[in-house]
């Protein structure tokens, strides 16, 4: 199956600033069939990307994602005090359906 | 609002059953297909079972294999997952989840899930 792997762990950072989260593949993701959810405890997973770089209904601007093949990014353009929760990149083309470990956002 | 809400996870020792519901309303629930996601604490998320959205085609993962059946009844707008022979391992929080309705899809949206603790 195909692992997903994140970076940072953790990234703290203070409201303005601008966040990339990494995600990469441990084999290329067919047609770029990979997403990114926001998750927050107690809460339903909210879907960010699609398809590496579609924005989901609803999403703000501020966030984008990029890449191919088994490098990917998710940026937050200007942090908001409401963006902090866990990430998590997901991989929808190569079955079984794979998520990565998570990056955790804080706010400073 | 599209809104889904999980329901039926408890505590049960290793060896029992739980179902699990998932009640979709917001939309119209029998045109889309459906999965099951679990988190154990400290995990990565993980695939369980899928579903489409007749209910002809389920799949599973290999770790529930034979043990758990997804299943789901249109006309009441909700998804069951029957769980058998339940182990440690299984026990998390188990989200159910709506796919876009696009060929090869991601999941849109999401319940806030139920817990799930087998243990002796």
């Amino acid at each position: 199956e195909t692992v997903l792997t994140q970076s940072p762990g953790t990234l703290s950072l203070s409201p303005g600033e601008r966040a990339a989260l990494s995600c990469w593949a441990s084999q290329s993701v067919d047609s770029n069939f990979l997403a990114w959810y926001q998750h927050k405890p107690g809460q339903a997973p909210r879907l960010l990307i699609y398809g590496a770089s579609t924005r989901a209904t609803g999403i703000p601007d501020r966030f984008s994602g990029s890449g191919s093949g088994t490098d990917f990014t998710l940026t937050i353009s200007r942090l908001e005090p409401e963006d902090l929760g866990m990430y998590y990149c997901q991989q929808y083309g190569n079955p079984p359906r794979t998520f990565g470990q998570g990056t955790k956002v804080e706010i400073k | 609002e599209v809104q889904l809400l999980e329901s039926g996870g408890g505590w049960v020792q290793p060896g029992g059953s739980l179902r699990l519901s998932c009640v979709g309303s917001g939309y119209t629930f029998g045109s889309y297909a459906m999965s099951w996601v679990r988190q154990a604490p400290g995990k990565r998320p993980e695939w369980v079972s899928s579903i489409n959205a007749i209910g002809s085609n389920t799949y599973h993962a290999d770790p529930v294999k034979g043990r758990y059946s997804i299943s789901r009844d249109n006309s009441k707008s909700t998804m069951y997952l029957q769980m058998d022979s339940l182990r440690p391992e299984d026990t998390a929080v188990y989200y159910c989840a709506r796919f876009m309705a696009i060929t090869i899809a991601p999941s849109d949206y999401w319940g806030p899930g139920t817990l799930v603790t087998v243990s002796s």
